[in-house]
C-alpha cells in the first residue's frame, strides 16, 4: 500500500539552528500539507502546498517557515532559527484532491527536540 | 471562532464492550466531518469520512454519525479489542478551504484493558 514517508524520525537540534524536515508523498498525488503537534496538543494545520506554490497557510506558518519541492519527490519544511516552541511532531500529508472530501494520508512524522 | 471540541477526554473500556464518543464543533461554514486513529508517537490513520448530507457513515466496528444541525458527532466503537487503544481525533473542514486545511479536536484516548 502507498504511503507518505518522513524523514528524520527524530532530530535534536540546538536553538537558533536551520532545520530541514523532509516528506516523500504517495507518487500520484499532487497536494502537500505539513502539521504540527505540540506534545499532548492537538494537531495543527501549517500550509497547504500545490502546483509549486503555497495555496493557505496558517498564522502558525510565518517567515521562518519554508516549504520546497526540490524535485519530483521530495517536500521539504525549513525552519530557519529554531526556537525552542517549535520542539513538536511534525506530520506530512498528501492527498489526490485539493479540495472536498478526498482521502488525507499522514507519514509517521518527525519529532523535532530543539535545546 | 473555528473550534472543534472532543469528549471525554479519556476514556477506559474492558474488551468487547462498545463505547461512544463525542464531538462538537464550530467551523464554518462546514464542509465534512472526519475521524482519525492515531496511535502513539504515529500518524494519524483515517476512519471516516462524512459530509452534510451524510448521517452515519461505517467502517467495521466503526460507525460514524452526524447530525450538522446541532453541529454534533459521535463515534460508536463496537466489540472492543485491545487494539482499538488510541487517540481518537475529530477533525472538521470548512467550505472553500483546501482540503488539507483542517481544524483538529484534542482527541479522546481510548484504553482498552484486557
Amino acid at each position: 500500500e502507498p504511503e507518505v514517508t518522513q524523514t528524520p524520525s527524530h532530530q535534536v537540534t540546538q536553538m537558533g539552528q536551520e532545520v530541514i524536515l523532509r516528506c516523500v508523498p504517495i507518487s500520484n498525488h499532487l497536494y502537500f500539507y505539513w502539521y504540527r503537534q505540540i506534545l499532548g496538543q492537538k494537531v495543527e494545520f501549517l500550509v497547504s502546498f500545490y502546483n509549486n506554490e503555497i495555496s493557505e497557510k496558517s498564522e502558525i506558518f510565518d517567515d521562518q517557515f519554508s516549504v520546497e519541492r526540490p524535485d519530483g519527490s521530495n517536500f521539504t519544511l525549513k525552519i530557519r532559527s529554531t526556537k525552542l516552541e517549535d520542539s513538536a511532531m511534525y506530520f506530512c500529508a498528501s492527498s489526490g484532491e485539493g479540495l472536498g472530501t478526498g482521502e488525507l494520508f499522514f507519514g509517521e512524522g518527525s519529532r523535532l527536540t530543539v535545546l | 471562532k473555528n473550534q472543534v471540541e472532543q469528549s471525554p477526554q479519556s476514556l477506559i473500556i474492558l474488551e468487547g464492550k462498545n463505547c461512544t464518543l463525542q464531538c462538537n464543533y464550530t467551523v464554518s461554514p462546514f464542509s465534512n466531518l472526519r475521524w482519525y486513529k492515531q496511535d502513539t508517537g504515529r500518524g494519524p490513520v483515517s476512519l471516516t469520512i462524512m459530509t452534510f448530507s451524510e448521517n452515519t457513515k461505517s467502517n467495521g466496528r466503526y460507525t460514524a454519525t452526524l447530525d450538522a444541525d446541532t453541529k454534533q458527532s459521535s463515534l460508536h466503537i463496537t466489540a472492543s479489542q485491545l487494539s482499538d487503544s488510541a487517540s481518537y481525533i475529530c477533525v472538521v473542514s470548512r467550505q472553500g478551504s483546501t482540503l488539507g486545511r483542517l481544524y483538529f479536536g484534542r482527541g479522546t484516548q481510548l484504553t482498552v484493558w484486557p
